[in-house]
Order: C-alpha cells, then structure tokens, then sequence
C-alpha cells in the first residue's frame, strides 16, 4: 500500500516569516494529494490540494508544489500569522479526490513566534 | 447543512464492551470513511463505503465493523473493546461524479469521537 512521509514533525518560524513542510509518497501511481490543518481539539479541515497532473497551486498565502518524478510534494506558507499554528497533515491517494481513502502523514506541528 | 455529524462526542468503555459509533452526512455525499488518530499520529483508514450497500477495509479493520444501509448513515461497530482501541475516531464523507473515483471532490471530516477503552 501507499506509505506517506512527512518532516519535519516541528516546525517553529517567526511570524511573517514562510514555512515549508515536505513530504514523500512511495505508489508512484498516487493522484491527488491534500493538505489538511488540524487545530488542537477539532477536525481535520483542508486547506488546499494538487492533482497529479498539475506542477503548482496556490491560494493566498498557500502554495503546494508536486514533483511527479521524485513523488514529493510540499506545503509553502508565507507571511505567516499567529492563526497558521496548528498541526499539518499530508494525504495521498491512488483514486483522484481519494475514493478509496487517504494515507496521511504524521503530521507536522507549526509554531508561530511572535 | 449540518454537514458530517458523529455521536457521541466522548465515551468510556470497559474491556470487552460493544458499541456503535454514528456518523451521518446530509451533503449527499456518496462516498463515506471512517478514520483513527492515534495522540500525535496521522489519520489511519479503517473502512470506507462507495455507497449504500457497499463497504470496503482500510488499512486498519480488524475489530471494527460496519454497515451502509442508507445514503445518509455509516455507523461504526466495536464488537470486544480493547485498550489498543483507544484513539479519537472521525468519520468523513465525500461526492464522487464517477464510478472510479476520479474527479471526487473534497473529503469533509465530523467532529470526532473521542473513545477511552479502560
């Protein structure tokens, strides 16, 4: 099955600054990857997502980038707010929008720094 | 729209107790999953359904089960709890525009249930 590895597992940045959070998928046949932001207590919410038949996307101050060929795809935040500190979560799956469910990283704990 | 709702909020089971954990959607979604957290893990697939009458095992199954009997409903069923079963549990659902999957639009997650198996 597909294997999802996410770094780092804590992230600490000065508020305005940008974080990157990265990931690696292992099924090379993997399709669609979503990034969800979970604050403590609640459920997971998405954020943004790729396609595997598109390189970049972004929303605001959100971007993910995929690259196919190395099968990694990463999460870019800039001018970042005190309100961006939660946990990060990659998914992937083999079914476009994950029909047949998502594999998740670990997850990646943002810290904002005033 | 209530959108994804799951009951209860929080439980406590004994050892060897059955319950049943609801979840239902009102988005007419067709597609619907249930997740585990595990404290400071990712989510882990345990079952999913493609619709009514159709459910399939994730990557984590064993001890659980469940049922699609209506569009609306995917209750979540512990047979013999377990200390191993206790994690926060969220149910999840989504809309398909084909029967492959391909084009299925964003998974939309409840609330959680948060089970402690003493």
């Amino acid at each position: 099955g597909e294997n999802v590895e996410q770094h780092p597992s804590t992230l600490s940045v000065q508020e305005g600054d940008s974080a990157v959070i990265k990931c690696t998928y292992s099924d090379s046949a993997s399709n669609y990857f979503p990034w969800y932001k979970q604050e403590l207590g609640k459920r997971p919410q998405l954020i943004i997502d790729i396609r595997s038949n598109v390189g970049e996307k972004k929303d605001q101050r959100i971007a993910v980038t995929l690259n196919k060929t190395a099968k990694h795809f990463s999460l870019h935040i800039t001018e970042t707010q005190p309100e961006d500190s939660a946990v990060y979560f990659c998914a992937a799956s083999l079914s476009g929008g994950g029909a047949d469910g998502l594999t998740f990283g670990k997850g990646t704990h943002l810290i904002i720094q005033p | 729209n209530a959108g994804v709702t799951q009951t209860p909020k929080f439980r406590i089971l004994k050892i060897g107790q059955s319950m049943t954990l609801q979840c239902t959607q009102d988005m007419n979604h067709n597609y619907m999953y249930w997740y585990r957290q595990d404290p400071g893990m990712g989510l882990k697939l345990i079952y999913y359904s493609v619709g009514a009458g159709i459910t399939d095992k994730g990557e984590v199954p064993n001890g659980y089960n469940v049922s699609r009997s209506t569009t609306e409903d995917f209750p979540l069923r512990l047979e013999l709890a377990a200390p191993s079963q206790t994690s926060v549990y969220f149910c999840a659902s989504s809309y398909s525009l084909e029967p492959t999957g391909r084009g299925t639009d964003t998974q939309y997650f409840g609330p959680g249930t948060r089970l402690t198996v003493l």
